[in-house]
């Protein structure tokens, strides 16, 4: 079942802040946060694992509530490289791992001068 | 290192015919899965793999056939096209031992079913 992403699209001026929210029914092993630009390929951002840790990369951050089975992804001060789509992936981890990893929907991210 | 290496980019396929989708990896990665992609709808998993002769299926296997001979490889076969079937692929592939590692995805095939 496809984790669900909110919101849809946001459009940002540069320098402005924005967050990302990812929830699932299932209980999580990981998260992961992907970024795609249009035509390109998804590429990883950061992953969660289930502890309730807080990540960082560069001005975009992360948590994971394992309990609440739910992420954010937190970009701050914002830059016109920031723009594209941006997905949350989860792992159910049957065999204990990433192994079976689900996208949601996507977030389009907009980076406005 | 190539990476993940998929081809071919751009298929046209008419409805009925077959065509494997090739995907390789030289990072010796034991995990790899197949993706479509459509408007709207995010990246869906279509099969899986946790290693050589392990394969299972994801949110949307129906017409896709996938096996895993090697490491390397992981083929995604359409045995008869259907235009619902249009849509981009991606391949991607990771590491199982290495918690904190994510997927790397391969440049995609655009596939066209008529």
């Amino acid at each position: 079942q496809q984790p669900v992403q909110s919101p849809q699209a946001v459009i940002l001026r540069e320098g402005e802040d924005a967050v990302i929210n990812c929830s699932s029914s299932k209980a999580l092993y990981s998260v992961h946060w992907y970024r795609q630009k249009h035509g390109e390929a998804p590429v990883f951002l950061m992953i969660l694992l289930k502890g309730g840790e807080q990540k960082g990369h560069e001005k975009i951050s992360a948590s994971f509530n394992e309990k609440k089975q739910q992420s954010s992804l937190y970009l701050t001060a914002s830059q016109l490289s920031y723009s594209g789509t941006y997905f949350c992936g989860t792992a159910e981890g049957p065999q204990g791992g990433s192994e079976k990893l689900v996208f949601g929907k996507g977030t389009k991210l907009t980076v406005n001068p | 290192n190539a990476g993940v290496t998929q081809t071919p980019k751009f298929q046209v396929l008419k409805t009925g015919q077959s065509m494997t989708l090739q995907c390789a990896q030289d990072m010796n990665h034991e995990y790899m899965s197949w993706y479509r992609q459509d408007p709207g709808m995010g990246l869906r998993l279509i099969h899986y793999s946790v290693g050589a002769g392990i394969t299972d299926q994801g949110e949307v296997p129906n017409g896709y056939n996938v096996s895993r001979s090697t490491t390397e490889d992981f083929p995604l076969r359409l045995l008869s096209a259907a235009p619902s079937q249009t849509s981009v692929y991606f391949c991607a592939s990771s590491y199982s031992e290495a918690p904190g590692y994510g997927y790397t995805f391969g440049s995609g095939t655009r596939l066209t079913v008529v």
